[in-house]
């Protein structure tokens, strides 16, 4: 257990849908990554949060947004769904900034039809 | 454009030989290197980690290299388990990497098979 949550661990939505995926941290991290696995592909970094901020931009759509919470949860909204945005999606955690490995969570598995 | 390359998409050894896992990047201002496990249904498991100011980090079975010049690093599993078989990413981050530190670029994995 890496010690990350995220609910739900499966959605199936129809397209055009608004959907939330929503991860909370490792006790005591302040950062907060979330990835995209599409069928073939690596993980696709999408965003970060520090301590409720944004700290950077991956290959994230402009149809997604994300943000994180004082409490230190994040949410990642999907809005307009297509098939294409059917995935894996994994939020990730780490402590402090720079050089250390994240921890990732289990993963919601997004299918849009 | 990738920038962590692995080119290997899958790997078949039999138990108790050695596995070796490779993994290519192309920015230099990487500098901090990271393998991953990852089962079926599963997030990705950290496994070990080497900085750039190293060329070989061990832990147990696991041992991986740097060569910085070729831009290559590698993961060597001695002995290789069944258990061992997953998809094992490849991932870099660097501290002035697109102005934030910490998030990493994977490559797209190898799937390693260690066969009984």
């Amino acid at each position: 257990d890496s010690g990350v949550t995220q609910t739900p661990k499966h959605l199936i939505t129809a397209t055009g849908q608004r959907v939330t995926l929503r991860c909370s941290p490792r006790s005591g991290d302040l950062s907060v990554y979330w990835y995209q696995q599409s069928l073939d592909q690596g993980l696709q970094f999408l965003i970060q949060y520090y301590n409720g901020e944004e700290r950077a931009k991956g290959n994230i759509l402009e149809r997604f947004s994300a943000q994180q919470f004082p409490d230190l949860h994040s949410e990642l909204n999907l809005s307009s769904l297509e098939l294409g945005d059917s995935a894996l999606y994994f939020c990730a955690s780490s402590g402090l900034q720079g050089n250390t490995e994240a921890f990732f969570g289990q993963g919601t598995r997004l299918t849009v039809v | 454009d990738q920038q962590v390359k692995q080119n290997s998409p899958s790997l078949s050894v039999q138990e108790g030989r050695i596995s070796i896992l490779n993994c290519d990047y192309t920015n230099s201002m990487f500098d901090y290197f990271l393998w991953y496990k990852k089962y079926p249904a599963e997030g990705p498991t950290f496994l070990i980690s080497i900085s750039s100011i190293k060329d070989k980090n061990e832990d147990g079975r696991f041992t991986v290299f740097l060569n910085k010049s070729a831009k290559h690093l590698s993961l060597h599993i001695v002995p290789s388990q069944p258990g061992d078989s997953a998809v094992y990413f490849c991932a870099a981050s660097g501290w002035n990497y697109g102005g934030s530190q910490g998030n990493l670029i994977f490559g797209k994995g190898t799937k390693l098979s260690v066969k009984p």
